[in-house]
């Protein structure tokens, strides 16, 4: 069966420091990968999404960026952290073969920046 | 482009009650559609889909939503609610044309009262 596994799971980081969220998807190949982020009173606002190696889709610009070095790996990273940065971050893949919009969410890793 | 309205931030329905929570969607053609409920600080699970055929479709937990085209809208019901569904619930669209993108609405808030 397959599995979605994200990283850290709580980070409390400081105003221009570096960030690097980690998924990762087992059990599936060639799924289509994204990032949503979570703000309270926002509802889920797609980030990125990824439809294969290398190939990235950003939707809102930002101080975020993100790659996909792998298959089934999915990294959301940032230079330099924003106040506005807070959130909850959520990972998530459907199939790519037969799209049907269906996704499998991860935990969440939930960024406080300071 | 496609976008999701829930109007409805939070609601509150005593337990044992019916409930129905709103989502109305903007898209060219039929898309695909979808509701998820998310526990806190949780991932989201995906509670019922609509892709085509049947206008009521039936879900997990004793979910239902019903798809009305003329009314560009896709209601969750649910005739009698228990404690435990108390949790947050996001209505989602798909580009069934193949652009693997998922819009979500920015989520109804649901608490249950003894």
């Amino acid at each position: 069966s397959q599995t979605i596994h994200q990283w850290p799971a709580t980070l409390v980081q400081p105003v221009g420091s570096p960030l690097s969220l980690e998924c990762t998807v087992e059990g599936t190949s060639n799924p289509n990968l994204y990032w949503y982020r979570q703000a309270a009173g926002r509802g889920l606002q797609l980030l990125f999404y990824s439809v294969g190696i290398g190939q990235i889709s950003s939707e809102v610009p930002q101080n975020l960026s993100a790659s996909r070095p792998q298959d089934r790996q999915f990294i959301l990273s940032s230079k330099k952290l924003l106040l506005s940065d807070s959130g909850f971050y959520l990972c998530a893949w459907s199939g790519l073969a037969d799209f049907t919009g269906e996704l499998f969410f991860g935990e969440g890793s939930r960024l406080t920046v300071l | 482009a496609q976008s999701v309205t829930q109007p409805d931030i939070h609601i509150t329905v005593s337990e044992g009650a019916s409930l129905e929570l709103r989502c109305n969607y903007s898209y060219g053609a039929t898309p695909y559609l979808f509701w998820y409920v998310q526990s806190p600080g949780q991932g989201l699970q995906l509670l019922l889909k609509y892709f085509s055929g049947d206008t009521l479709v039936q879900g997990i937990k004793g979910f239902e939503a019903e798809f009305k085209r003329s009314q560009s809208s896709f209601n969750l019901r649910k005739p009698s609610v228990h404690w435990s569904d108390a949790a947050e619930y996001f209505c989602a669209v798909g580009d069934p044309g193949g652009y693997q993108k998922v819009t979500f609405g920015t989520g109804t808030k649901l608490q249950v009262i003894p």
